[in-house]
């Protein structure tokens, strides 16, 4: 079984640029979440999708995009990057969005902003 | 509206002394609650859950949390440390409704030989 894989592993972008990270959920997973986590703090819910659509999101502006393929992977977006975009960006996916389910986590996209 | 407060940032033990790391949480529903543990460059690794079944959660590692509903508290334990429990350790709630998870601000946990 294959977990959940990020990539890249580490990015450098510069102020006012777009950035794209990926990730391979789970095999059998079609729920796939993003977190962002600030140095030294816990990771923040950004947005999930199920199915292709997204399904809730966190307290993140409209630059902070994302899309779900039918293969399940995902892509989180980041237009306009901001230096406080800086952060290790993780992804989690599990099965279905009722019920408390376990997420599987990625070891994460670490993105610094210059 | 669902917070959780872990309430030390950093927690110092010695090898085969016990753990403790403390977690409270606020929610206007009954919530599940977790424990993740995340070791440097690797992805966070689910310790325990609970989900209104038995209050004494058990976990992996020898770890295992109390759930009290008065206290509104969660407290991971552990009986002895190990050296390779140094990781960071983070406290999450989420709504049964749903699967987006509220994490504490982590608690780094630093075990001395």
């Amino acid at each position: 079984e294959t977990g959940v894989t990020q990539s890249p592993t580490h990015l450098i972008k510069t102020r006012g640029q777009q950035v794209t990270l990926r990730c391979s959920s789970q095999s059998g997973h079609n729920t796939v979440s993003w977190y962002q986590q600030a140095l030294g703090q816990g990771p923040q819910f950004i947005f999930q999708y199920y199915r292709e659509e997204e399904n809730g999101r966190g307290n993140f502006p409209p630059r902070f995009s994302g899309l779900q393929f039918p293969n399940y992977s995902s892509e989180l977006n980041v237009n306009a990057l901001e230096l406080d975009d800086s952060a290790l960006y993780l992804c989690a996916s599990s099965t279905g969005t009722s019920g408390p389910r376990e997420q599987y986590f990625g070891p994460g996209t670490r993105l610094t902003v210059t | 509206a669902q917070s959780v407060t872990q309430l030390d940032s950093h927690v110092s033990v010695s090898e085969g002394t016990p753990v403790l790391l403390r977690c409270n949480y606020s929610s206007s529903y009954s919530p599940s609650l977790f424990w993740y543990v995340q070791h440097p460059n690797k992805g966070l690794q689910l310790l325990l859950k609970y989900t209104s079944a038995a209050t004494l959660v058990k976990g992996i590692n020898g770890f295992e949390a109390e759930f009290k509903k008065s206290e509104t508290s969660f407290h991971l334990t552990k009986p002895s440390a190990h050296m390779s429990d140094a990781a960071e350790y983070f406290c999450v709630v989420s709504p049964n409704a749903g699967n987006m998870l509220t994490f504490g601000g982590g608690t780094r946990l630093m075990v001395k030989p």
